[in-house]
């Protein structure tokens, strides 16, 4: 079947601009995670979705950066008014959740390509 | 506070060579799962294996094997007869389950497998 599927896969924009990140998770998978990749740092949370809960936003680095879900499916990530350092992989993920009791999501997160994203 | 580490920034052996890559853990919680993914150039991640806290059995899948010790808090990863297709950055990850099941990754070891 179909992966996560993300777009789009790169992306050059000039500082200052807002960009749109899209992923599309696996069919049937309820969890939804944002992850950045960069040199400096490495591979870091940024946000998660489960089903109709509110999304833990503990990794977002500023108030620039935000995400949506809509009807449980496609996620929609957004940074605005970018700026050099928001240059990175930013890689979508998903599982099956949720977990026991219909707590957080504890299955395998399945990653789509990346979009890679350079800030002029 | 959770943590990983994968003290091997860089590896490189010739093809047919064994090669283990270590990844040490830190964690406050009896429950967690430990993940091992795989980074080609191509820079998809793809997943390798999956285990939780409760389940120390090592487990061998083709040329790879996983030895989990939760005395050490170690989950390392060997790979046998290694292959010019082994070439990647491999990264172990840890995700517990009250917070939420993100992922907390290491820094990951890039494997260089010369022919």
């Amino acid at each position: 079947g179909a992966g996560v599927s993300q777009s789009p896969s790169n992306k050059v924009t000039e500082k200052g601009k807002d960009v749109e990140l899209r992923c599309d998770p696996i069919s049937g998978h309820t969890a939804l995670y944002w992850y950045r990749q960069s040199l400096g740092q490495g591979l870091e949370f940024l946000i998660y979705f489960q089903g109709n809960s509110a999304p833990d936003k503990s990794g977002l680095p500023s108030d620039r950066f935000s995400a949506e879900r809509t009807g449980g499916s496609v996620s929609t990530l957004t940074i605005q008014r970018t700026q050099q350092e928001d240059s990175a992989v930013y890689l979508c993920a998903s599982s099956l959740g949720p977990g026991l009791a219909g707590g957080p999501s504890t299955d395998t997160q399945y990653f789509g390509p990346g979009t890679r994203l350079t800030v002029l | 506070a959770q943590k990983v580490t994968q003290a091997q920034t860089e590896i490189s052996v010739v093809e047919k060579e064994d090669v283990t890559l270590d990844c040490v853990y830190e964690t406050r919680d009896t429950t967690y799962y430990l993940f091992w993914y795989k980074q080609p150039p191509s820079g998809e991640l793809v997943f390798l294996i999956r285990r939780n806290s409760f389940d120390e059995q090592n487990e061998i899948s083709g040329r790879y094997s996983w030895n989990f010790q939760k005395s050490t808090s170690s989950f390392n990863f060997t790979i046998t007869a290694s292959q010019v297709v082994d070439s990647a950055v491999y990264f172990c990850a840890l995700s517990e389950p009250p917070l939420g099941g993100k992922l907390t990754f290491g820094q990951g070891t890039i494997l260089t497998v010369h022919p």
